[in-house]
């Protein structure tokens, strides 16, 4: 089954916290991706995972990092939380770079940070 | 880099009526183009795809129009329903890339 699952699903935490976003997908998918979505801004682009250990930023890579020590999973950190962080993020993945590839979603994450 | 506008950001029709949803994009060299559904507290899910080579696309009631010369896509809902209502967004990328752009969303509500 083709899915994208994203961990957890609602969180709110507390201004300078450090805040774990995790997702998984069992496709095997050699790239994914980490976005945010905000009223009228669409989705925004914070990072590209090509495959293990081969991230590069996106648009807004300021205030977070990743991880992806395994192909199906892909981690989000940010350190030291901020109010405008709070967010929808949404993971995806894609089976190849380029080439026109469709990109699966997961369900999101809603943080909020207070 | 590229930049991509998408209007209206809403659109209320009612059922049976046609939903017209545009983009416009800034660069010539971009080849793939997606439309995508997005439902209230789930992610996003394609409806299609289209690549640079084709003008026009239909698929259950959808039809996508590309105009590359004005550097435009369009969706086409016909004859929505109220199960058609979501928040709908176009995406492009280009050859070798793997980053999509996405425009704003469009809010779409079908009224019965």
């Amino acid at each position: 089954d083709m899915k994208v699952t994203q961990m957890p699903r609602y969180l709110i935490k507390r201004m300078g916290e450090n805040v774990l976003l995790e997702c998984g997908q069992d496709m095997s998918h050699e790239t994914m991706y980490w976005y945010r979505q905000d009223p009228g801004l669409g989705l925004q682009l914070i990072y590209i995972s090509y495959d293990v250990d081969s991230n590069s930023e996106g648009d807004i890579p300021k205030g977070y990092r990743v991880s992806r020590k395994k192909r199906e999973h892909f981690s989000l950190i940010l350190d030291s939380a901020k109010t405008n962080q709070t967010s929808v993020y949404f993971c995806a993945s894609s089976l190849a770079r380029g080439r026109g590839n469709t990109l699966y979603f997961g369900e999101g994450s809603r943080l909020i940070v207070v | 880099g590229e930049q991509v506008e998408q209007r209206p950001p809403h659109l209320s029709v009612r059922e049976g009526d046609s939903a017209f949803i545009i983009c416009t994009y800034t660069d010539s060299a971009t080849a793939y183009f997606y439309w995508y559904k997005q439902e209230p507290g789930a992610g996003l899910q394609l409806l299609m795809s289209v690549f640079s080579n084709v003008d026009r696309k239909e698929e259950q009631g959808l039809t996508v129009l590309l105009n590359k010369k004005d550097k435009r896509l369009s969706l086409n809902l016909t004859a929505a329903h109220p199960g058609d209502s979501a928040v709908y967004f176009c995406a492009v990328s280009e050859p070798g890339s793997a980053k999509l752009i996405f425009g704003e969303g469009t809010k779409l509500t079908v009224s019965s």
